[in-house]
């Protein structure tokens, strides 16, 4: 079976300095990862994936995160937070272990931006 | 990337009144649609898996008969809230796969917006 933990469910930073949203998986599978954003009240949108390719994954708005096998994480991380990054963050595992994809999703990280 | 449609984007109804939520994929089609409900500050939780021409996969815990879901074709996929309640009042979100070999193989979802149901 597959399962997602993320570490925090709030994390706070100051506008222009570094963001880090932890990430933890369990999968038997070769497993696809995802980081979603949920501004309020909207649905999910997709800030990059891994899918077995690269481990580095650079997504939108200067997101990126690294898939990291031994450590069975996927954190993401920011260089500068702007204002506009303050929404929820979802981590998302995916694999064959139900025989076809189904997602199992984190319990969301908070992303709290100050000015 | 794909677009997934959902509408309407906020209802409020009477205790007792069915609401209809309809989930569109846009430009593909989505023979597998998922439906989530979230409460306020918390995770997505899988309601039911919707396909395309077959009963719907429902939850653990999930009524079927509280929320009747159908996929009667390859670009649409509706939740109806039968006998809403005031417990019913949720923000529900649908998803689809894109069943392409670029997408298909590594369990993607496309989100629609959201729909934020409250029941008076």
């Amino acid at each position: 079976a597959q399962s997602v933990t993320q570490l925090d469910s709030h994390v706070s930073v100051s506008e222009g300095t570094p963001v880090l949203l932890r990430c933890n998986y369990s999968s038997s599978y070769s497993p696809s990862l995802f980081w979603y954003v949920q501004h309020p009240n909207k649905g999910l949108q997709l800030l990059l994936k891994y899918t077995s390719a690269a481990t580095l994954v650079k997504g939108i708005n200067g997101f990126e995160a690294e898939f990291k096998k031994s450590e069975t994480s996927f954190h993401l991380t920011k260089p500068s937070a702007h204002m506009s990054d303050a929404a929820e963050y979802f981590c998302v595992v995916s694999d064959l272990s139900g025989g076809s994809y189904i997602p199992t999703f984190g319990r969301g990280t908070s992303l709290i931006v100050h000015p | 990337g794909a677009v997934v449609s959902q509408h309407p984007s906020r209802v409020i109804c009477k205790s007792g009144t069915s609401v209809k939520i309809e989930c569109r994929s846009l430009d593909f089609q989505a023979t597998t649609m998922f439906w989530y409900r979230q409460f306020p500050k918390q995770s997505l939780m899988l309601m039911a898996t919707s396909n395309e021409g077959s009963k719907a996969t429902y939850e653990q815990g999930v009524e079927k008969d509280k929320f009747l879901i159908n996929h009667a074709s390859l670009t649409l996929s509706t939740l109806t809230v039968t006998s809403a309640h005031p417990e019913d009042s949720s923000f529900y979100i649908c998803s689809a796969r894109v069943p392409t070999s670029g997408y298909a193989n590594t369990g993607e979802l496309f989100f629609g917006e959201g729909s934020r149901l409250t029941v008076l």
